[in-house]
């Protein structure tokens, strides 16, 4: 399969605890997308990387939350001291600056449930 | 008001029907518009993209887009059972490295 991929497919935790995701965009995109859904809504996005650079954050990635990608592939979302209301798909995307740029592809996502 | 606003449903339909589900939106600076499809516990997968106004048609799905009335369309002809999911519309401003504004969905099931 040469899709995006994300690990772990779920996480339940207790409040207070951090949490790590990660995602594996396509080989070749070089841009990947962080975006937060929850039950009955669309997604949100979070973050935007070009290679390995954070070019953008949305306000609603808190001080606990962090995303890296360090070397221009795959990418960790880490939430720190997670809260009931981090409970959500968490959903990566990537595309191919150069090609027709729009179209994100997206991963089956992360669901969190915190307790 | 949210930047983009979708019916959620639910809406029923017999297979064969055809269906519309639409968005509107209020930021006139949109320029680029999505429809991504969603299954259950899957990620949203892309169905059509449309730039600016105007119609565009990929098999039994057109996508229609109304820049002065800041509305969008999505028909899809002679449903089918396997079209039953969640359709979300996208919009974006620029067409490169940018997030997209989703609408909540609609979630539409075809009964056979």
């Amino acid at each position: 399969d040469t899709g995006v991929s994300q690990n772990p497919r779920h996480k339940i935790t207790k409040r207070g605890q951090n949490v790590t995701f990660r995602c594996d965009p396509i080989s070749e995109h070089n841009r990947l997308y962080w975006y937060r859904q929850t039950l009955g809504q669309g997604p949100e996005f979070l973050t935007y990387f070009q290679n390995e650079a954070q070019l953008e954050k949305s306000r609603l990635l808190s001080d606990r939350f962090s995303a890296e990608r360090p070397k221009g592939s795959f990418s960790t979302l880490e939430i720190q001291r997670t809260e009931q209301g981090d409970s959500a798909m968490y959903l990566c995307a990537s595309s191919f600056s150069g090609g027709n740029d729009y179209e994100q592809y997206f991963g089956p996502g992360t669901r969190l449930t915190v307790t | 008001q949210k930047e983009v606003e979708q019916d959620p449903g639910p809406l029923s339909v017999p297979e064969g029907a055809i269906v519309s589900l639409n968005c509107t939106y209020s930021n006139s600076a949109f320029q680029y518009f999505m429809w991504y499809r969603q299954y259950s516990r899957k990620g949203p997968e892309l169905l059509m993209y449309t730039y600016s106004s105007g119609n565009k048609e990929d098999g039994r799905f057109t996508a229609q887009v109304d820049k002065s009335s800041k509305y969008i369309s999505l028909f899809i002809r002679d449903s089918q059972p396997s079209d039953s999911a969640t359709y979300l519309c996208a919009m974006s401003a620029r067409q490169a490295g940018t997030a997209l504004i989703f609408g909540k969905g609609t979630t539409l099931s075809v009964s056979s």
